[in-house]
């Protein structure tokens, strides 16, 4: 079995910061995901990529760069932290069969 | 655009009854439909797939799938406590790289 870990589990910024959240798996899938989730909410597509240096944006990519330097890991930029924004981040990666494998989240936080 | 909805939002049922979850979706060349579990704090976790009209059961859980109608369900027999969670649907058309989500139905079971 395989293992998806973010890093860092918690992340608190300031107003208009830059911020980086980190994801490595060890699945050797192809494809990986990010997905921001709101409060008790679904999940909403940030950016994906389907193989190294590859990347597609999602629905709801404004606000974020992405960078998929090798195939193990996919990092999330948020260019320009919005005050009061709360929410979790959460990384996955594709298997053969469509199904995702989630990363534990990491939390946002914005004061 | 794929747009993908749930229903109910909520629901509390007692131990042992049958949940009955539905999804429905726009997209009528869909190829692939799948319910995933969130506890509590916790990732989102694949539970059942199904790629062609019919049922699929699989323990408690049965997944049934009607293209026509735009409609897909999850029914859980003889629900748990434990079964309390977030319920995500979610439907890939198109590229099988993309996988739209539900908002949710979140769960409680009560003992």
């Amino acid at each position: 079995g395989g293992i998806i870990t973010q890093t860092p589990k918690f992340l608190i910024g300031q107003e208009g910061q830059k911020l980086t959240l980190k994801c490595q798996q060890n699945f050797n899938h192809d494809t990986m995901y990010w997905y921001r989730q709101d409060s008790g909410k679904g999940l909403r597509l940030i950016y994906y990529s389907i193989t190294e240096n590859d990347l597609q944006k999602g629905d709801l990519s404004e606000g974020y760069d992405a960078s998929r330097e090798k195939k193990s890991s996919f990092s999330l930029t948020v260019t320009s932290a919005q005050k009061n924004e709360m929410a979790v981040f959460l990384c996955a990666s594709r298997g053969q069969g469509g199904e995702q494998y989630f990363g534990p989240g990491t939390r946002l936080t914005v004061l | 655009q794929q747009k993908v909805q749930q229903s109910p939002e909520s629901l509390i049922v007692p131990e042992g009854a049958m949940t009955s979850l539905n999804c429905t979706f726009s997209d009528s060349a869909s190829q692939y439909f799948a319910w995933y579990r969130q506890h509590s704090g916790k990732a989102p976790k694949a539970l059942m797939s199904i790629f062609s009209n019919g049922e699929k059961e699989e323990g408690r859980f049965t997944i049934h799938l009607n293209k026509a109608s735009l409609h897909f369900s999850l029914h859980i027999r003889d629900s748990q406590p434990s079964d309390s969670a977030l319920y995500l649907c979610a439907v890939i058309s198109g590229s099988f790289n993309k996988l739209t989500f539900g908002a949710g139905t979140r769960l409680a079971v009560c003992p």
